[in-house]
């Protein structure tokens, strides 16, 4: 079945600095989506990218999804202690019913 | 807006036995569906619904079983609870299959077998 993976698992990052999470598919997608679940809460949907080679931005938020439509990057510059938490991907199957979730990305930030 | 409503919020169950887990959504979304959380594993689906009276199977739908009698609720039963199936479980619906349309997730349910 389709596989979604995500990297790195954790990201220690010093406030004021920009990291980038990556996200591959083992098929082709046709869409990705990112969800966002701060410490205790629950998954809460950020974006999701259609096209291929589609870049879209939220604040300080930069998503990419690949030419292949195979992987996805979700880039944050100037982190904030507002950023913390868990960041997942996930892409439907080719029939469409079943979403299914990368492992995430935990942030945490350094003050 | 109520959203996705699940109960209850937290479960500690021994072994072998039943409950259900209720899931309810007022959003009339035709889709609907049932993850586990456990740590360093992400979201996996447990079983989904495309509308009222279908169901289908996810990834890891052993030891589960659902129904969908109104487009409304989406309970989650656990036949004999086994301590693998201590985890968090999130419900949650959709206007539309996955391919066109983001996810509402509920406050989760945090479930203990000992």
């Amino acid at each position: 079945g389709q596989q979604v993976m995500q990297i790195p698992q954790y990201q220690h990052v010093q406030e004021g600095e920009d990291f980038t999470t990556y996200c591959n598919s083992s098929t082709t997608l046709s869409n990705i989506q990112w969800y966002k679940q701060r410490p205790g809460g629950h998954p809460v949907f950020l974006i999701q990218l259609v096209k291929s080679g589609e870049v879209k931005k939220q604040k300080r938020l930069t998503f990419q999804f690949g030419e292949a439509k195979k992987n996805s990057s979700l880039h944050i510059t100037a982190t904030q202690t507002t950023d913390v938490g868990t960041y997942f991907c996930a892409g439907p199957e080719a029939a469409g019913n079943k979403l299914t979730f990368g492992g995430g990305t935990r942030v945490l930030v350094k003050p | 807006n109520a959203g996705v409503t699940q109960t209850p919020k937290f479960q500690v169950l021994k072994t072998g036995q039943s409950m259900t887990l209720q899931c309810a959504q007022d959003m009339n979304h035709e889709y609907m569906s049932w993850y586990r959380q456990d740590p360093g594993m992400g979201l996996r689906l447990i079983h989904y619904s495309v509308g009222a009276g279908i169901t289908d199977q996810g990834e890891v739908p052993n030891g589960y079983n659902v129904s969908r009698s109104t487009t409304e609720d989406f309970p989650l039963r656990l036949l004999s609870a086994a301590p693998s199936q201590t985890s968090v479980y999130f419900c949650a619906s959709s206007y539309s299959a996955p391919t066109g349309a983001e996810a509402f997730f509920g406050q989760g349910t945090r479930l203990t077998v000992v």
